[in-house]
């Protein structure tokens, strides 16, 4: 079945400095979707990627989506604390009513 | 938080029990989802449902099953709970015009 694999597992940064996660699915996407855990909290939406090549920035997050649409990068610029959390890349299922997620990327930051 | 209550947020239970957790929501959406959330797995899919009566296998659905008979419930039985399925698990809703979803607060289940 499809898999959507995400690295790194886990990254602690000093903060200012910058982080990014990436996501390899092992099929073609239709989109891709990022989501934001705060800790003891459940996911938040925060953005779907649909064209090949795609840039969409939200203020210090940049996403991008690749050229073959298979990957997926979420670039955080100068993390604050604010940013601590899990984030999560999804992609549709075989059947586009499902939703498959990767395992996350936890982000620590030392303030 | 596109109105999804789940319940209870805690439970204890023991092993060999049957559990029942509810997904509640009071905006009509069509889709619902049960996933469970494990360190190094992410989330992954449980069960869902594309409407009343209608559901469907998600790719860990051994030991679970679900049932919709109303819009606005959507429950997540353990006919028999393990200590595997301690876990948390949440609820989810997808509007009918995006694909994004909404989730709920979550159910920390464990399993003793």
């Amino acid at each position: 079945g499809q898999q959507v694999m995400q690295i790194p597992q886990y990254q602690h940064v000093q903060e200012g400095e910058d982080f990014t996660t990436y996501c390899n699915s092992s099929t073609t996407l239709s989109n891709i979707q990022w989501y934001k855990q705060r800790p003891g909290g459940h996911p938040v939406f925060l953005i779907q990627l649909v064209k090949s090549g795609e840039v969409k920035k939200q203020k210090r997050l940049t996403f991008q989506f690749g050229e073959a649409k298979k990957n997926s990068s979420l670039h955080i610029t100068a993390t604050q604390t604010t940013d601590v959390g899990t984030y999560f890349c999804a992609g549709p299922g075989e059947y586009g009513n499902k939703l498959v997620f990767g395992a996350g990327t936890i982000l620590r930051v030392k303030s | 938080d596109a109105g999804i209550t789940q319940s209870p947020r805690h439970k204890v239970t023991e092993t060999g029990t049957p559990v029942t957790l509810r997904c509640h929501q009071t905006e009509n959406h069509r889709y619902m989802y049960w996933y469970r959330q494990d360190p190094g797995h992410g989330l992954r899919l449980i069960h869902y449902s594309y409407g009343v009566k209608d559901t469907d296998k998600g790719e860990v659905s051994d030991g679970y099953s679900v049932s919709r008979s109303k819009t606005e419930d959507f429950l997540l039985t353990l006919e028999s709970a393990t200590s595997s399925q301690t876990s948390v698990y949440f609820c989810a809703i997808r509007q009918s015009t995006g694909e994004k979803l909404f989730f709920g607060s979550g159910t920390q289940l464990s399993v003793l």
